[in-house]
C-alpha cells in the first residue's frame, strides 16, 4: 500500500460527459502529480501541484483541469470526454524537501469512455 | 528526442536466472535521479530502485540492482534469481530539475516500458 488513495477505481461514462477523479496523497506529501497511461501513448505527465499551487504542466488537454485543495487532496476534472480519453489515470505524491525523489503512486482510476 | 529509451519491448527469462532490462536516458542536467518501477497486470505502479546521478555506487535493493554507467547514460535494471511473480511491465524513469538543495519537485519522465515474462 503506497498510502496514495485514488477514487473511483473504475469509471464508465459516455462521450461528451464530465468526470472528476480524486486523489489523496500520502500523509505529509505536498506534491501531487497526475499521469495518464494509455496503450498508444504510454505514461504521460499531465500536471503537478505543490502545496496548492500549480508547478508544471505536461501534455494536458484544455478539456482537462486539476486543482489541489488546502487539505492537499487533488482532483482531476475531465470534460467533453472523447473515446480517446479512455485510459488509466494515476495520481502520485512525493515528499517535499526530501532528496530521494521517489514518487508514490495510487492504484489508478480506470476510465472507459463509450 | 526521447528522454528515456527502453529498447526491449519484451523479454523472456527462465525462473531463477538473472535478467537485464536496458534503459538509456538523455539529459543536460548535472543532477538527476533514475528510477525503476514495476507494473504488474493488476495495474499499480511499484517503486523498485533509485540511483542518483552523483551516487558513486550502483544501487541495490534485494534482488534488484541498477547498473549505472553515467558516461554512457545508461541505467540498466538487473533482476537476479527471477521469480514467476516478477512477470510484469517494467518502466525506467528519470527525474530532472533538482534544485540547489538537492531536493527535487520535478516530474518523472517514463520510458515506454519492457514486458518481462518469467518462464517456469
Amino acid at each position: 500500500d503506497s498510502g496514495v488513495t485514488q477514487t473511483p477505481k473504475h469509471l464508465i461514462t459516455a462521450t461528451g460527459q464530465r468526470v472528476t477523479l480524486r486523489c489523496s496523497p500520502r500523509s505529509g506529501d505536498l506534491s501531487v502529480y497526475w499521469y495518464q497511461q494509455s496503450l498508444d501513448q504510454g505514461l504521460q505527465f499531465l500536471i503537478h501541484y505543490y502545496n496548492g499551487e500549480e508547478r508544471a504542466k505536461g501534455n494536458i488537454l484544455e478539456r482537462f483541469s486539476a486543482q489541489q485543495f488546502p487539505d492537499l487532496h487533488s482532483e482531476l476534472n475531465l470534460s467533453s470526454l472523447e473515446l480517446g480519453d479512455s485510459a488509466l489515470y494515476f495520481c502520485a505524491s512525493s515528499v517535499a524537501g526530501g532528496s530521494y525523489g521517489e514518487l508514490f503512486f495510487g492504484e489508478g482510476s480506470r476510465l472507459t469512455v463509450l | 528526442a526521447q528522454k528515456i529509451t527502453q529498447t526491449q519491448p519484451g523479454m523472456f527469462v527462465q525462473e531463477k536466472e538473472a535478467v537485464t532490462l536496458d534503459c538509456t536516458y538523455d539529459t543536460s542536467d548535472q543532477s538527476y535521479g533514475l528510477f525503476w518501477y514495476k507494473q504488474p497486470s493488476s495495474g499499480e505502479m511499484i517503486f523498485l530502485i533509485y540511483q542518483g546521478s552523483y551516487d558513486e555506487q550502483n544501487a541495490t535493493e534485494g534482488r534488484y540492482s541498477l547498473n549505472f554507467q553515467k558516461a554512457r547514460k545508461s541505467a540498466n535494471l538487473v533482476i537476479s534469481a527471477s521469480q514467476l511473480g516478477d512477470s510484469a511491465m517494467y518502466f525506467c524513469a528519470m527525474r530532472e530539475g533538482f534544485n540547489a538543495g538537492g531536493t527535487s519537485y520535478g516530474k518523472l519522465t517514463f520510458g515506454q516500458g519492457t514486458i518481462l515474462t518469467v518462464h517456469p
